[in-house]
């Protein structure tokens, strides 16, 4: 069975600098895939990011990127100028390569952009 | 477009008591799933479906009842709702069963059982 987790129930940010949110998971598959959704107040998740695990170039989609380190089973998500409207919680999530389209999410962290 | 729609959006019921859940897609995907979020535990898959006609059991199924008669729809029902099945629920689709890279997700249902 595989495990996600956010060691961080909420962090805090300055408007338009940078945080980091954390995630590692425990797995046996070699090949899988990692993703990050944002849930804002309105509740809709929406994708914010994804990392496949075969390939070793971090991820990046605009002011998001990710630390991916296979060995260490890490994740982690470096949103960057951060903005009013990135006040959300983010989850972590991890998909086996054979499991359809089964999550596992991990706990969730709850990220306040202050300005 | 309407996406996944999810509805009622609020909903107190009473210890024992019955009720379902609607999920709806207009997107034809293949693949429908239910997942209830629960404070500091995210999201955790109920039930999933692969196609009209096919059903398996998530992570938690206990109290839970699916079925997939048609591809847009995936109702999810409560038979005899327990304080533990307060929640919020999340209906989600994607195309297919291989990984695209996005769960569409509604907008979620809050369920209160007292």
């Amino acid at each position: 069975a595989q495990t996600v987790t956010q060691s961080q129930p909420e962090m805090s940010v300055q408007e338009a600098e940078t945080v980091t949110l954390s995630c590692t998971y425990d797995t046996s598959e070699n090949n899988y895939y990692l993703f990050w959704y944002k849930q804002p107040p309105s509740r809709q998740m929406i994708l914010v990011i994804r990392q496949e695990a075969y390939k070793q170039q971090n991820a990046t989609e605009n002011r998001f990127s990710v630390n991916f380190q296979k060995a260490a089973k890490s994740f982690s998500l470096k949103i960057s100028d951060s903005q009013l409207g990135d006040t959300a919680m983010y989850f972590c999530a991890f998909i086996p390569d054979n499991a359809g389209n089964m999550l596992t999410f991990g706990g969730g962290t709850r990220l306040m952009v202050k300005p | 477009n309407a996406g996944v729609t999810q509805t009622p959006k609020f909903q107190v019921l009473k210890t024992g008591q019955s009720m379902t859940l609607q999920c709806a897609q207009d997107m034809n995907h293949e693949y429908m799933s239910w997942y209830r979020q629960d404070p500091g535990m995210g999201l955790r898959l109920i039930h999933y479906s692969v196609g009209a006609g096919i059903t398996d059991q998530g992570e938690v199924p206990n109290g839970y009842n699916v079925s997939r008669s048609t591809t847009e729809d995936f109702p999810l029902r409560l038979l005899s709702a327990a304080p533990s099945q307060t929640s919020v629920y999340f209906c989600a689709s994607s195309h297919g069963t291989s990984v695209t890279g996005e769960l569409f997700f509604g907008e979620g249902s809050r369920l209160t059982v007292l």
